[in-house]
């Protein structure tokens, strides 16, 4: 079957850093997508990777390694504001989106 | 302002009941989608449209039914709601006209509770 794994839940300070890592096993890859989702709120697109390596935008990375079936998301310079869920997903051979069940980031000042 | 809006916001319905959740995207998107949100859960895709005219089944898409007459609106539809069917549900759309990432966009979400 197809499987994302993240942890549940993970605690972080404001003005650190915290690595959100995702493994995958699903039939095909054709690139994994990193949401933010806000509690209450709809997820919003965050990072797209498609190609081995680190993509960078602002205080977000997103990595990709195919071989080993491993994303990490990277936040730097916590604030108090990236307290939410960030979802995995995958693009499966299909094109269809397979979602993990999401890591909720607690930031503590 | 370009976007995907989604009607109502939220609603409690008596089993049995039967419910059409609203969904319309001003962004030309070819495909659409609808999710529902459980706790502890992942997205789990109900139903999907490529393209005006066509639909698919997702993962779990036994008591919803969903039709696309046109780009802009996917409505789903509960004939005869149960209380498992509560949830949130989400709709998204994406354009995959082919050369790009496919990236979904999210509508801000129908809180649905089936007494």
């Amino acid at each position: 079957g197809q499987n994302i794994d993240q942890p549940t839940e993970m605690t972080a300070t404001e003005g650190a850093i915290v690595q959100i890592n995702c493994t995958y096993q699903t039939s095909g890859f054709n690139g994994l997508f990193w949401y933010q989702q806000h509690a209450g709120e709809a997820p919003t697109f965050l990072s797209y990777n498609v190609l081995d390596g680190l993509e960078e935008k602002g205080r977000f990375s997103s990595f990709l390694s195919r071989s080993k079936g491993y994303s990490y998301l990277l936040l730097k310079e916590l604030q108090m504001k990236d307290s939410a869920s960030y979802l995995c997903a995958v693009t499966d051979s299909n094109y269809q989106l397979i979602w993990g069940a999401g890591t909720k980031l607690i930031i503590k000042p | 302002i370009a976007g995907i809006t989604q009607a109502p916001t939220s609603q409690i319905l008596a089993a049995g009941r039967r419910m059409t959740l609203r969904c319309t995207q001003d962004m030309r998107h070819n495909a659409m989608y609808w999710y529902r949100q459980d706790l502890g859960l992942g997205l789990r895709l109900i139903h999907y449209s490529n393209t005006a005219g066509t639909t698919g089944k997702g993962e779990v898409p036994d008591g919803y039914s969903v039709s696309r007459a046109n780009t802009d609106d996917f409505p789903l539809t509960l004939a005869s709601a149960v209380p498992s069917q509560t949830s949130v549900y989400f709709c998204a759309s994406s354009d995959r006209s082919g050369g790009g990432t496919d990236t979904q966009y999210f509508g801000p979400g129908t809180r649905l509770t089936v007494l």
